[in-house]
Formats: C-alpha cells, structure tokens, sequence
C-alpha cells in the first residue's frame, strides 16, 4: 500500500496562475481532507470529502475548489493563485468521521507564489 | 471560539529525560488526537483518545475530560524523538472537522 501519495511535492508559481495539487489514497477511505499548514499556526481544513461526488468547505475556502470524482482521489485547485496561498499542503484521508478514526496524511505539497 | 492551546510551545531535553506536552481545549470535546511530524514535515497519528490513557511503547497519552486537558509524554527520550508533536481535538458529535494546536517542537540532544 502507497497510503496517501500527493503530486506535485514542490510547486513555484506567479500571481494568477492557476494548477491543481493531486491526492491519491489507495485505503479504499470514505473521507478525504486538504489543509494547509502555514509558520506559526496550526493545520487548517481547506476542503474535504465524505465520499465520492461530494464535498464541503472547511474553515479557509476561499481561493481553493476541490473535486471528488473518484474515491480514490481528492483534488485541490486554485484559479487564480495569491501570495497569501504560499503554504505547505497537505491531504488526508480517514475511513470514518474525522474525530473517530486515524487520519492518514500524505507528504505534503510546498507551493510558492511569486 | 473553540480553541486548542499546547505548551511549551518549544521545549529541549537531554537524552533520556521524561518528556511531558500539554494540550488543553475550551469546550468538550468527541475525541482527541496525538500527531507527530517529522523535522522532513511528514505527519503520522500516533494516538486517539477520547478518555483515559493509552500508551505505545514509550509514549504515554492521558486525558482528562473534566478538566479539558491531555498530556503526551515520552519516557526515556532519544534524539530520533526530536520532531513537532500536535494536539488536534474534534469538537462536537457533529462536527467532521478537527481543531488542531500550533505544536510542540522537541528536541532531544544526546
């Protein structure tokens, strides 16, 4: 088993570009979870999942969409990127709700806007 | 708001000590969780709890309902322990999201 895997791992990109970071679980998990990890705070849910075709804002949407298309797999995008999305993000994915079972983290994505 | 305060917020140690990290909460809570990220910045669960204590080899994580209040502690600490703990707790029956601490950074020095 891979776990939870993301792609890109390192990102740079300009002020109004646009891409999408790619979370992969090979746990056959309901419920997937994109945060982001900024210096100085702690993680914070962007988006997440409770099952395929479905998804839910977290406590920092805005500037983020997210798909779910297959259960595998969780997508986070941004449109049009800010410096203020400079962060660490990081997947994860659980078989149940958030607060009953153990979250499976992926290795995180370190994107930069310039 | 609900909020998860750890402490120290920074904390160094001689090898072999006994390490205690403290999480406390506002409100009550459904559950409890002990993360670990390494200096490489992967994150791995190491505990759930949502009352009385648990323990993995050396690590020990206890809460206190009452008082709103969980403690991690690593007996015997080697420098591989050296790593950022965190605290996240989910707050509500309802809730699919966990409130998370800003972490603990721990170094162990031989």
């Amino acid at each position: 088993n891979a776990g939870v895997t993301q792609t890109p791992k390192f990102r740079v990109l300009k002020t109004g570009q646009s891409m999408t970071l790619l979370c992969a679980q090979d746990m056959n998990h309901e419920y997937m979870y994109w945060y982001r990890q900024d210096p100085g705070m702690g993680l914070r849910l962007i988006h997440y999942s409770v099952g395929e075709g479905t998804t839910a804002k977290g406590e920092v949407p805005d500037g983020y969409n997210v798909s779910r298309l297959k259960k595998q797999n969780f997508l986070l995008g941004l449109e049009s990127a800010a410096p203020s999305q400079t962060s660490v993000y990081f997947c994860a994915s659980s078989l149940l709700l958030a607060g009953h079972n153990e979250q499976f983290f992926g290795p995180g994505t370190r994107l930069t806007v310039l | 708001k609900n909020e998860v305060e750890q402490s120290p917020q920074n904390l160094t140690a001689q090898e072999g000590e006994f390490i205690t990290i403290n999480c406390s909460y506002s409100v009550g809570i459904s559950a409890l969780h002990w993360l670990q990220q390494h200096p490489g910045g992967g994150i791995v669960s190491l505990f759930m709890l949502s009352s009385g204590k648990k323990k993995h080899g050396r690590l020990i994580a206890t809460i206190n309902i009452q008082e709103k209040h969980s403690s991690l502690h690593i007996t015997a600490s080697h420098p591989r322990d050296s790593a950022v703990y965190i605290c996240a707790v989910r707050f509500g029956a309802g809730s699919y999201q966990l409130t998370f601490g800003k972490g603990t950074k721990l170094s162990v020095i031989p």
